[in-house]
């Protein structure tokens, strides 16, 4: 069974703070991984997807993978209250043709 | 604006009813999917098609069909037999081939009356 494992959190930081969402994934074969937000009764916002080991920045948000120890992770720098919701981690699920699994999602709440 | 629509926002099925969700898509991507998310659990992927005429099922598939029979639209129909529908209904679509991220409707919120 493929799966992607979040812990649900709620994650709690404080205003300004980075927030370090973390994900890891069972199928050794992913080779494409996405983070959505998601904020109540909403539906998913892609926020970053990232191909190759290493980092990937886009402005606050910054994603790490490290394929070998199949884990993906997510820092929002200088976390504002807007930031607070559900953080969705999503990977390809190998020879599936772009069929993802998802992660449960990690709460975030970003306090004043 | 491109975008995906979904409708309608909220439904309700009464029992032994079929009911059909709209997915629509002016983006002019091939692939689209079906996904159903309950409360605190990830998304779960009923159906996908990548081209038009074409579609396949995903980890949970019983109890609801599918047509793609244009490129720009994938309904979804819950049947009778699916027991325990209520659930947020969302449809996604991406361009080219695999490895794209995928984007999201704004939902169907689907309950049994």
């Amino acid at each position: 069974q493929k799966e992607v494992e979040q812990n649900s959190g709620p994650l709690s930081v404080p205003e300004g703070a980075i927030a370090s969402l973390n994900c890891t994934y069972s199928d050794r074969g992913s080779q494409s991984f996405f983070w959505y937000r998601q904020y109540s009764g909403k539906s998913p916002e892609l926020i970053m997807f990232i191909y190759s080991n290493g980092d990937k920045e886009d402005g606050r948000f910054t994603a790490q993978l490290n394929k070998a120890s199949q884990y993906v992770s997510l820092l929002i720098r200088d976390s504002q209250p807007s930031d607070s919701a559900t953080y969705l981690c999503a990977a390809s699920i190998s020879g599936g043709y772009n069929k993802l699994i998802f992660g449960a999602g990690t709460r975030l709440a970003v306090h004043p | 604006d491109g975008g995906i629509t979904q409708s309608p926002k909220y439904l309700f099925r009464k029992e032994g009813q079929n009911v059909t969700l709209s997915c629509e898509q002016n983006l002019n991507h091939d692939a689209m999917y079906w996904y159903r998310q309950d409360p605190g659990q990830g998304l779960r992927l009923i159906y996908y098609s990548q081209i038009v005429n074409d579609f396949q099922k995903g980890d949970i598939a019983e109890g609801y069909s599918v047509s793609r029979e244009k490129k720009e639209s994938f309904p979804l129909t819950v049947t009778s037999a699916q027991k325990n529908p209520t659930a947020f209904y969302l449809c996604a679509s991406h361009r080219g081939t695999g490895g794209q991220p995928q984007h999201f409707g704004d939902g169907t919120r689907l309950s049994i009356l």
